[in-house]
């Protein structure tokens, strides 16, 4: 089965300060990976994937994410956070094996103080 | 425009009731989702429909059915509403039925007195 964790619920940084948050997956094929944002009270905006090729993929809004299959995890990183960026984040992964399901983290609450 | 819209964005009704939640895509896709958001905001795959027939189907009360007339629409009927069905719906589309990014609408609010 595969499954998603993030483990941190909330995180919180101070504007303009870098930000890493963590992913780690289980998956018995190849995984494909997404990070998505919710605003509050907003749908889900992607904001990047990986299916193959390089391991380190640049999304929208300065974001980017580095897959490493030996730790099994898809940190999202951005090098200078914006006090738009407060929303909440979810991993999710899907693979071949199951169709287009994707199955999510719990997700991490990210404040940005001024 | 909007890529994936739903109707209604907020719906408030007693227990016992039966409603109806629309979704529909202008993005061309052929694979539309439902997804079902606890209050904490754990999201999980309800079910999928490719080309208006039924290819994910997780375990979910059968008092939740849902209907695609084309591959554009697909919406949600829950039956005799209980208070744990209180949730945020999301509707979702793919290009195709294997791995492929999906896009979200904004989610309808359903809160069950």
């Amino acid at each position: 089965a595969q499954s998603v964790t993030q483990p941190d619920i909330h995180i919180t940084v101070s504007e303009g300060a870098s930000l890493e948050l963590r992913c780690n997956y289980s998956y018995g094929a190849t995984p494909y990976l997404f990070w998505y944002v919710q605003s509050p009270g907003q749908g889900l905006q992607l904001l990047l994937k990986y299916f193959s090729g390089d391991t380190l993929v640049q999304g929208i809004k300065g974001f980017e994410a580095e897959f490493k299959r030996s730790q099994s995890s898809f940190n999202l990183r951005k090098p200078s956070v914006h006090w738009s960026d407060a929303a909440e984040y979810f991993c999710a992964v899907g693979g071949t094996g199951g169709g287009n399901k994707l199955t999510f983290g719990t997700g991490t609450q990210l404040k940005v103080e001024l | 425009d909007t890529a994936v819209s739903q109707t209604p964005k907020y719906l408030v009704t007693q227990m016992g009731n039966d409603k109806s939640i629309k979704c529909e895509q202008n993005l061309g896709h052929d694979t539309m989702y439902w997804y079902k958001q606890d209050s904490k905001k754990f999201l999980k795959i309800m079910f999928s429909y490719n080309n208006k027939e039924l290819i994910i189907n997780e375990t979910v009360p059968n008092r939740f059915s849902p209907k695609s007339p084309d591959k554009a629409h697909l919406n949600l009927h829950i039956n005799s509403l209980e208070l744990g069905d209180s949730a945020v719906y999301f509707c979702a589309s793919s290009q195709g039925a294997g791995v492929d990014t999906q896009y979200f609408g904004p989610g309808t609010r359903l809160t069950v007195l």
